[in-house]
């Protein structure tokens, strides 16, 4: 069927440090997936994406790694600020631009 | 920013009441989008539409209907609201390049509560 999923529902981050926040896919011939961060009170924002034909793609300060063999992407975030606090996405285009998401992971960074 | 502007922001309703929510926008966008987010379930696509007078059911599809007359305008429709549609309501637009998928923008939110 189609549906994305998130491995952890929170992550707890020291100031600094690198965050990796997962996501699990289960549609096959998905072609392109994106991660959104959402701050609280307002829509979700575009971070970066990625189509199936590439396993990395580098952004600033975000990297993410698409693994088609077992369906997996990630989501890394170097040198975590506090600003980085928000949920965050995954959705992957399922079909003709039918953009699925996943049901998020809240990221809250330590002082 | 993308201009989207949703309509209204917020609004409490009573159960069995029809109500619709606009999502308008100014970027000429040939996609538009409407997602509910609720605590533990993340965003889910309700429909959305490729063009005008085009659309198609997305996820959580029964219970809405939606209609799209022209670019600018995407209407969401609850014919009889349950209070299991309390939610809020996201509206997003897309304009993917020929032959690929182009990123969401989304609107603000609607925050609908039905009693």
């Amino acid at each position: 069927g189609e549906s994305v999923g998130l491995h952890l529902p929170t992550l707890s981050v020291q100031e600094g440090d690198n965050s990796i926040i997962n996501c699990a896919y289960s549609n096959s011939a998905s072609d392109y997936f994106i991660w959104y961060k959402q701050e609280s009170g307002k829509g979700p924002q575009f971070i970066i994406d990625i189509r199936s034909n590439m396993d990395k793609r580098q952004g600033q300060r975000v990297t993410v790694l698409l693994n088609k063999t077992v369906k997996h992407l990630s989501l890394q975030i170097a040198a975590t600020q506090p600003g980085d606090s928000a949920v965050y996405f995954c959705a992957e285009n399922t079909s003709a631009s039918k953009i699925i998401f996943g049901s998020g992971t809240r990221l809250s960074i330590r002082p | 920013d993308a201009g989207i502007t949703q309509s209204p922001r917020h609004k409490v309703t009573e159960t069995g009441t029809p109500v619709t929510l606009r999502c308008h926008q100014t970027e000429n966008h040939r996609y538009m989008y409407w997602y509910r987010q609720d605590p533990g379930h993340g965003l889910r696509l309700i429909h959305y539409s490729y063009g005008v007078k085009d659309t198609d059911k997305g996820e959580v599809s029964d219970g809405y209907s939606v209609s799209r007359s022209k670019t600018e305008d995407f209407l969401l429709t609850l014919e009889s609201a349950t209070s299991s549609q309390t939610s809020v309501y996201f509206c997003a637009i897309s304009e993917p390049p020929t032959g690929n998928t182009g990123e969401l923008f989304f609107g603000e939110g609607s925050r609908l509560t039905v009693l």
